[in-house]
Order: C-alpha cells, then structure tokens, then sequence
C-alpha cells in the first residue's frame, strides 16, 4: 500500500463553521505532514509532524489546528476560517524526517464562504 | 522571496523529442534536490531526486543534472511522451539545522507533449 488517502476530497464551509480534514497512511512512515496549495501557486509547508509530534509549525493561524492521534493518521481542524483559506490541502507522509521523498494524497480542496 | 524557481511557467514539446525542464534555487544550504510531477486534481507524485553530492542521477527516461555552482538543476525527460504531460515542480531542502523534510518547491512548469 503506497497511497496516503485524503478526506473528503471537497468541502464547503462557512466562516463560523468547525470542520476536519483527515489524512490516513499504512506505510508505515513516521512524518507526516500538510501544505497548502493556492491556484497557480506551489505547495507551502503548514506542518510537519514526527513520531506523532509537532515538529514544524510554519507560522500558522490558530484557526488551523492540527492534531496526529497516531503514526498513521493526521487531522487538520479548521475553525473561523476566512475566504483566502479557500485552498487544496495536501497531505503528505515520508519515512522519517530528512528522507527526501514525500508521498502525497490527492489534497482536500476547500472552499470558505 | 522565492528561493526555488521555475522561470519557465510553460513548455511544449514534441512526441519523441527531449523535455528539458529547468530550476534555479538560491539557497547555497539546500543540499537535496527533488521533481514531482503532478496531474490535475491529483496530488504531486515524486519523480526523481539528487543529492548535492552527485551531479547527475538517471531513472529511465528521467535525468536529474546538479550545477552546485550556477546553483541550477535541470530535468531531461527522453523521449518525451503524451503521458508526461503535466505540471513538474522542482524541490530543495536542507539547511535547517538538523534532520528536516522541510520542502520548498518552486513554482511549476506546464508541460505538453503533442502527439
């Protein structure tokens, strides 16, 4: 099993609405991670999580809560989101950290009324 | 400021012929180097990486090349196909202070391949 698997693949939200996204792997990989993709622009780390621990929080709003329940899984909560959060959400997983490959889910494309 | 970059925001080539896609980073503390290759409405698939120890790496059709100096990596794809079409980003990390995956990508290149 090689994929890292997102969910769901779309969601709508308002901005006084609470909503998770989730993120599943089964490879076994010990980091796990999210960016965040606007159009026509590259990915942008958010997190990095090892060993279930946060590990990397690039500067981000507290309106963005992520958590790793356990090695296989990582959740990103969203709470008050703004518009300019309209975005896809990637998930991505690697071995360990500073293995260099990062396997990535298919991203959770949100949107924020 | 953006430290990985993909002057090249589109490329057409055709069938047969050789892709050449180029990179340009500026961060002399980025010591790996990566490709991915990413299709509409899916995530970014890895392609190849390179270590700033190697100048070159090859994986079938794909040839990473490493110019430390110029501080430029470039990917060859021989020959090209119809498949290959997609949006390929370049990556680079290291230089963080310790064991990180701290990717920073550039800004993709459109490739098209016509049959």
């Amino acid at each position: 099993d090689t994929e890292v698997t997102q969910t769901p693949k779309h969601l709508v939200m308002g901005m006084t609405n609470k909503k998770s996204l989730k993120c599943e792997q089964h490879m076994g990989h010990r980091a796990m991670y999210w960016y965040k993709q606007k159009a026509k622009k590259p990915p942008e780390l958010m997190f990095v999580y090892s060993y279930e621990k946060l590990s990397i929080n690039e500067s981000v709003p507290s309106r963005f809560s992520p958590e790793c329940p356990n090695s296989s899984l990582l959740n990103l909560h969203l709470h008050a989101l703004q518009p300019e959060d309209s975005a896809l959400y990637l998930c991505a997983s690697s071995y360990g950290l500073g293995t260099g490959e990062l396997f990535f889910g298919e991203g959770s494309r949100l949107t924020v009324l | 400021d953006q430290q990985v970059k993909q002057n090249s925001p589109s490329l057409s080539v055709q069938e047969g012929r050789i892709s050449i896609l180029n990179c340009d980073y500026t961060n002399s503390m980025f010591d790996y180097f990566l490709w991915y290759k990413k299709y509409p409405a899916e995530g970014p698939t890895f392609l190849i990486s390179i270590s700033s120890i190697k100048d070159k790496n090859e994986d079938g059709r794909f040839t990473v090349f490493l110019n430390k100096s110029a501080k430029h990596l470039s990917l060859h794809i021989v020959p090209s196909q119809p498949g290959d079409s997609a949006v390929y980003f370049c990556a680079a990390s290291g230089g963080y202070g310790g064991a990180t995956n701290k990717l920073i990508f550039g800004t993709g290149t459109l490739l098209a391949v016509q049959p």
